[in-house]
């Protein structure tokens, strides 16, 4: 089945520690997102990546880095200058015929 | 920058009930607007979109109007049932980029 994985479902940061949150697509899409969910504040964009080897800051990417090495992956990387990761993080691609958006299941970070 | 905004929530209506969820947004140019629904447990996904004013989207059995004048895209639904319980969220695709905004969601209780 075609779709968005994101791994792990759960994933904890200690203090000063960086942590990287996968996302792989088989769905042949170029471009790619990175979302933050917080309570009350629905989702706000991190990264977005339109092709392989590049990629532009959303409005919340301070803290935050990505790289787009290949089609199918866009990770994400929490730094230890995001002082409050503590959120619900969703990675997306685009359908662009139809500008869908594709999401996957999520990764919930917290801080030990 | 563009923005969304849509009415706080929780929701809460008996089965066959009208639904109205309000979404008003600011956007320069011509965006797409969407509606985005993520049920229980699950990632979010298309429920409908409108590319042009006045366009209707529909899904469902839920509706929403491309409304310019207004800067609206009001989701309804005439007769809502238990299983439409979920989140709910409007989102703009900034005219001529593939950069989404999304509203803080709206949370819809249905009571049997």
């Amino acid at each position: 089945d075609g779709g968005i994985t994101q791994s792990p479902k759960y994933l904890f940061r200690k203090e000063g520690q960086n942590v990287t949150l996968s996302c792989e697509q088989n769905l042949n899409h170029d471009a790619m997102y990175w979302y933050r969910q917080d309570p009350g504040q629905g989702l706000r964009l991190i990264y977005y990546s339109q092709i392989v080897n590049d990629f532009q800051k959303g409005d919340i990417a301070e803290g935050y880095s990505v790289s787009r090495e290949k089609k199918e992956s866009f990770p994400l990387t929490v730094t230890s200058a995001q002082k409050n990761p503590t959120a619900f993080y969703l990675c997306a691609s685009l359908e662009r015929d139809n500008e869908k958006l594709f999401f996957g299941s999520g990764t919930q970070l917290s801080v030990l | 920058g563009d923005s969304v905004t849509q009415m706080e929530g929780p929701v809460t209506l008996s089965e066959e009930a009208f639904l109205t969820i309000n979404c008003t947004y600011t956007a320069t140019g011509y965006p797409s607007l969407f509606w985005y629904v993520q049920y229980p447990g699950e990632g979010l996904q298309l429920l409908l979109k409108a590319t042009k004013a006045d366009d209707k989207g529909s899904n469902k059995g839920f509706e929403a109007t491309y409304r310019k004048e207004t800067t609206s895209f009001h989701l309804e639904k005439g007769s809502v049932q238990v299983s439409d319980s979920a989140v709910y969220f409007c989102a703009l695709r900034e005219y001529n980029f593939n950069k989404f905004y999304f509203g803080s969601g709206t949370k819809l209780n249905v009571k049997p």
